[in-house]
């Protein structure tokens, strides 16, 4: 698909600050975006979802926000710690179609 | 929450064999799983998607005599990767959904194939 690259980003923080990593979405037909974390060897797991009728959705110490005019989704993790290391996709899907998956960010968190 | 299983987990063939991976959704009916394919720091590519029952749909450029999709339950789906060659060694990854889930994915844990 469109979203997929070939190369991975890298966002450093220090632990106890705020990260935002950030995705840009292709189809804008897409109604429903996922947010997963992938770490070392595993698959990806759930983070956090959002539908195109909301602009943003908090969980517990994570936000996504959603920006439909500019196709734009953005994670935002409060209080980053080295547990939350890992790489991180942003996903779309529209309908009941396949889920495409974004380039990911890889996270690296320092103490 | 739904529960994806992936076995095994690691495995190491000679080229010219077959491996078969298996999926399984744990604690929810699978009418629909993926199968991905990942490459050391890359993202998910999807491969092929299977429904229960019937043929799998594959991606462009994803061989079908080659990567062998079965979905014979609505918890059970395999992927068998045949006459493997060294190319082929990667992470590959399953997902599965509910019917009526327009929910997100649940995924399984992988499994990292390496031909010698």
């Amino acid at each position: 698909g469109e979203s997929v690259g070939l190369h991975l980003p890298t966002l450093s923080v220090q632990e106890g600050d705020n990260s935002i990593i950030n995705c840009a979405y292709s189809n804008s037909a897409s109604d429903y975006f996922i947010w997963y974390k992938q770490e070392s060897g595993k698959g990806p797991q759930f983070i956090i979802d959002i539908r195109s009728n909301m602009d943003k959705r908090q969980g517990q110490r994570v936000t996504v926000l959603l920006n439909k005019t500019v196709k734009h989704l953005s994670l935002q993790i409060a209080a980053t710690q080295p547990g939350d290391s890992a790489v991180y996709f942003c996903a779309e899907i529209s309908g009941y179609s396949t889920l495409t998956f974004g380039k990911g960010t890889m996270l690296l968190v320092s103490p | 929450g739904a529960v994806v299983s992936q076995h095994p987990s690691r495995v190491i063939c000679k080229s010219g064999t077959s491996v078969k991976i298996e999926c399984r959704s744990l604690d929810f009916q699978a009418t629909t799983m993926f199968w991905y394919r990942q490459f050391p720091k890359q993202s998910l590519m999807l491969m092929a998607t299977s429904n229960e029952g019937s043929k799998a749909t594959y991606e462009q450029g994803v061989e079908k005599d080659k990567f062998l999709i079965n979905h014979a339950s609505l918890t059970l789906s395999t992927l068998t990767v045949t006459s493997a060659h060294p190319e082929d060694s990667s992470f590959y990854i399953c997902s599965a959904r509910e019917a009526t889930d327009r929910g997100p994915l649940h995924f399984g844990n992988g499994t990292r194939l390496t031909v010698t």
